[in-house]
């Protein structure tokens, strides 16, 4: 059973789209997160969650809303995609400070 | 081999070898620090880790070392092999339980067979 899951693996849209990306963990985590990586692999957090509460947003453009229905689910929804949101995705989720990531969601925006 | 974390460079070794990844870390106030293997098409995955009041911790092949006069974290990768072929990155906490770990920039390790 994967651990952290993310929906889909690749996503490619034409830019003004909307799209979602969907998380889900079955660790029993409490706090989970989306993390962007860029072209040149620096990661940057982007959005915490803790128990379905958003506790950090780390200067996102209000383009990207988080959603999280429970705490095992931590979806990213994406108006108006512009060039500058290439990228890969991941999700992550933690207890204390062990953390587990997803594989990513490779995003093309064309 | 060595390298140095600051960009994203590329660290070639020989098979067998052993190879040094370093990673300079920003905030004082951090006391928890996590080395992460990522491979192509994967998400990061946990290698080692090692709290501020510790300057060495060893795992199965791999040391990570801890100095924090300098805020320099290294991880040293004994007999590498080609399997150990990815980008490495150090990631630091600080403090707080609901603080997310802030990643440096990663190296990527090629291993020569």
């Amino acid at each position: 059973d994967t651990a952290v899951s993310q929906t889909p693996k690749y996503l490619v849209t034409q830019m003004g789209n909307d799209k979602s990306i969907k998380c889900e963990q079955n660790l029993g985590h409490d706090t989970m997160y989306w993390y962007k990586q860029d072209s040149k692999k620096f990661l940057k957090i982007m959005f915490s969650y803790n128990n379905k509460e958003l506790i950090i947003n780390e200067t996102v453009p209000n383009r990207f809303s988080p959603k999280s229905p429970d705490k095992a689910h931590l979806n990213l929804h994406i108006n108006s995609l512009e060039l500058g949101d290439s990228a890969v995705y991941f999700c992550a989720s933690s207890q204390a400070r062990g953390y587990t990531f997803g594989s990513g969601t490779r995003l093309t925006v064309v | 081999g060595e390298s140095v974390g600051l960009h994203l460079p590329t660290l070639s070794v020989q098979e067998g070898d052993n190879s040094i990844i370093n990673c300079a870390y920003s905030n004082s106030a951090s006391d928890y620090f996590i080395w992460y293997k990522q491979e192509s098409g994967k998400g990061p995955q946990f290698i080692i880790d090692i709290r501020s009041n510790m300057d060495k911790r060893q795992g199965q092949r791999v040391t990570v070392l801890l100095n924090k006069t300098v805020k320099h974290l290294s991880l040293q990768i004994a007999a590498t092999q080609p399997g150990d072929s990815a980008v490495y990155f150090c990631a630091e906490n600080r403090g707080s339980g609901n603080t997310p770990l802030v990643f440096g920039k990663g190296t990527r390790l090629s291993v020569i067979a």
